[in-house]
């Protein structure tokens, strides 16, 4: 089955404790993205690799780390978390849309859940 | 400044009570806009992209329409498995990997 899976689901965490969540999947995608989604702001993108060690800045990356050694992981990393970065993430991934040149997002894994206090 | 804005915020619905939701966009030129749906507690699922003004998509019960300025999502004798929050995004022209979201709407079909 096609999957993203991401773990842990849920984490209550404290201010500046390091912790890692982890983003795999089975599809052998090239593209995958970590977005977080906060009430009434939508989904902000954090970080997205096109490949492996390639990897680039989304719109909030303020706070974040991520890296891409093999190609079914993608693990982001807060170094220093703060309360600001409590929010529901979601780890995602694509192939290259055909003809198109560009990654649909069309594979969501199925969230992480972060408090941090 | 690039926008996406979905409307109604919310939408509750009878069963087989067809209606639209709209996503209006404003963006310097477009390369893409996006449907995805949202159940409780997951991530979303990927609906489709249109590309061009006039195309359209179509899905069971769901049909996506694109203008210049908007789309629309018609839902079509919605049933109570057709509940979801609808999201909306769009990519510019000048962007490879980025997408701009919707805040969505909530759609409720009561049986």
């Amino acid at each position: 089955e096609a999957q993203v899976t991401q773990n842990p689901r849920y984490l209550i965490t404290v201010t500046g404790k390091k912790l890692t969540v982890t983003c795999s999947q089975n599809m052998n995608h090239e593209y995958m993205s970590w977005y977080r989604q906060d009430p009434g702001l939508g989904l902000r993108q954090i970080y997205y690799s096109m490949n492996v060690e390639v990897t680039d800045k989304g719109d909030v990356p303020e706070g974040y780390k991520v890296s891409r050694k093999e190609k079914r992981n993608f693990p982001l990393i807060l170094e220093s978390p703060s309360p600001n970065q409590t929010s529901l993430y979601f780890c995602a991934s694509s192939h290259m849309t055909s003809g198109r040149l560009t990654p649909t997002w069309e594979y969501f894994g199925p969230g992480t859940r972060l408090t941090v206090t | 400044e690039d926008q996406v804005t979905q409307s109604p915020e919310a939408l509750r619905l009878q069963e087989g009570e067809s209606s639209s939701l709209n996503c209006s966009y404003t963006v310097s030129g477009l390369r893409g806009l996006f449907w995805y749906r949202q159940d409780p507690g997951k991530g979303p699922e990927f609906l489709f992209t249109l590309y061009s003004a006039g195309e359209e998509k179509e899905k069971e019960r769901l049909k996506a329409t694109l203008t210049k300025k908007e789309s629309f999502l018609h839902i079509t004798a919605p049933k109570p498995e057709d509940s979801a929050t609808y999201l909306c995004a769009v990519r510019r022209m000048d962007s490879n990997y980025q997408l701009i979201w919707g805040a969505g709407t909530k759609l409720i079909i009561k049986p």
